[in-house]
This record gives structure tokens, C-alpha cells and sequence, in this order.
């Protein structure tokens, strides 16, 4: 069975400094990876998803992952971060095949503090 | 570009009361999901539909029944609501299964 852990349900950082936030997965097959951001009393939005091939993924906003297999991770980051960046980030994973279902993280909220 | 809609966007029952959430997508998109979000725990699948014409449990299944009426549409049902079933709920849709998921802005549900 697949699975997603986030690491830190909140992460405070600067406005300006590096934003970094962890997710680790579990899969019994290659897994399809996803970020999603949640804006306040809004639906959850596409950032970036992994499926095959190049391992460092670019997404909207500047925010970009990195697949580490060895790892069995896929950690978000954005080398600085604005205000506008606040809103809960949920890092999910897929097990690819046409029947598979998405399995979500319990979320991370991020605050941007000036 | 209305995209997933979802209606009501807020609603109050009491213990109970019986109601149906509504869902439509018009991105011809071929598979349909309804999940749960509770403070701490993240999204959790309710029901999914990966095609018209088939519905399938997900993790949290118990106490709500669901339609896939056409390719667009995919309503959930509380038949008795419980306290328990107070939460946002959300509707997604996906091209197929394996494809990201597009969520609509929710329903906030409470039960007294």
C-alpha cells in the first residue's frame, strides 16, 4: 500500500529565505508524485508532479522538487519566499497504474513572516 | 472556465437529516472522486469513479452512498448525517486515474 509522510505540519520561515518542505513516500511500484497548494477556503491546486523521467521537477510559482528514489523522497523548495507563498502545501503519491488512486499527506502549512 | 462546481458551498443539517452533495465537471474528464478534509489528517478518499458508469469505496466509505449520473456529474449522499460527518468536502476530476486531479472549491458541511 502506498503511502506519504510530511515532515513538520507547520514551517515558518522569512520572507526572502529558502522555503523547504519534506515529503516522504512509500510505494510498492514507481510511484507518481504530486504537490498541491491549498489556499484559504479554496480547493487544492496543482504545483508540480513526477512521473518519469528528469528527476528535478519545475512547477508554477517558482517552486520546484526532486525525486530521490534512494531516499524515497520528494521534498518542495523555493529559493525565496514571498508572502504570498502562505497556504498549506500537501504532497501526494500515486502508484501510476490507470486504476490508482491518490494518497495524500496530512499537509504542511507554511507562514511567511517579514 | 468554470472547470469542478460544486454546490451547495455551505450547508447546516441536524442529526439525521438526510442530504446530497452535487459535483460537475465540464473538462470531459473521465474520472471523479469525493474526499473529506479534517484539521490534522489531510484529504481522505470517500467514493471514486474511474469511469461512467462504475463507482468504487475509497478509505472512508462508510455512512455515504454515491451517483455517477453522467460523465459530468458525481453526487455524494449522507442518507442519516452524523456529528462525525462534520468536514469540508471536496470533488476532484481527473483525465484518468493516474492523472492530476482538479478539486473544486469545497463544501463546508456542519452537523448539529
Amino acid at each position: 500500500a502506498q503511502s506519504v509522510t510530511q515532515l513538520g505540519s507547520h514551517v515558518s520561515v522569512s520572507e526572502g529565505a529558502l522555503v523547504l518542505l519534506r515529503c516522504n513516500y512509500s510505494s510498492s511500484v514507481p510511484p507518481y508524485l504530486f504537490w498541491y497548494v491549498q489556499y484559504p477556503n479554496q480547493g487544492l491546486q496543482l504545483l508540480l508532479k513526477y512521473t518519469t523521467g528528469a528527476t528535478l521537477v519545475k512547477g508554477i510559482n517558482g517552486f520546484e522538487a526532486e525525486f530521490k528514489k534512494s531516499e524515497t523522497s520528494f521534498h518542495l523548495t523555493k529559493p525565496s519566499a514571498h508572502m504570498s507563498d502562505a497556504a498549506e502545501y500537501f504532497c501526494a503519491v500515486s502508484e501510476g497504474g490507470t486504476a490508482s488512486k491518490l494518497t495524500f499527506g496530512t499537509g504542511t502549512r507554511l507562514q511567511v513572516t517579514l | 472556465n468554470a472547470g469542478v462546481t460544486q454546490t451547495p458551498k455551505f450547508q447546516v443539517l441536524k442529526t439525521g437529516q438526510s442530504m446530497t452533495l452535487q459535483c460537475a465537471q465540464d473538462m470531459n474528464h473521465n474520472s471523479m472522486y469525493w474526499y473529506r478534509q479534517d484539521p490534522g489528517m489531510g484529504l481522505r478518499l470517500i467514493y471514486y469513479s474511474a469511469s461512467e458508469g462504475t463507482t468504487d469505496k475509497g478509505e472512508v466509505p462508510n455512512g455515504y452512498n454515491v451517483s455517477r449520473l453522467n460523465k459530468r456529474e458525481f453526487s455524494l449522499r449522507l442518507e442519516s448525517a452524523a456529528p462525525s460527518q462534520t468536514s469540508v468536502y471536496f470533488c476532484a476530476s481527473s483525465y484518468i486515474s493516474n492523472q492530476p486531479q482538479h478539486f473544486g472549491d469545497g463544501t463546508r458541511l456542519s452537523i448539529l
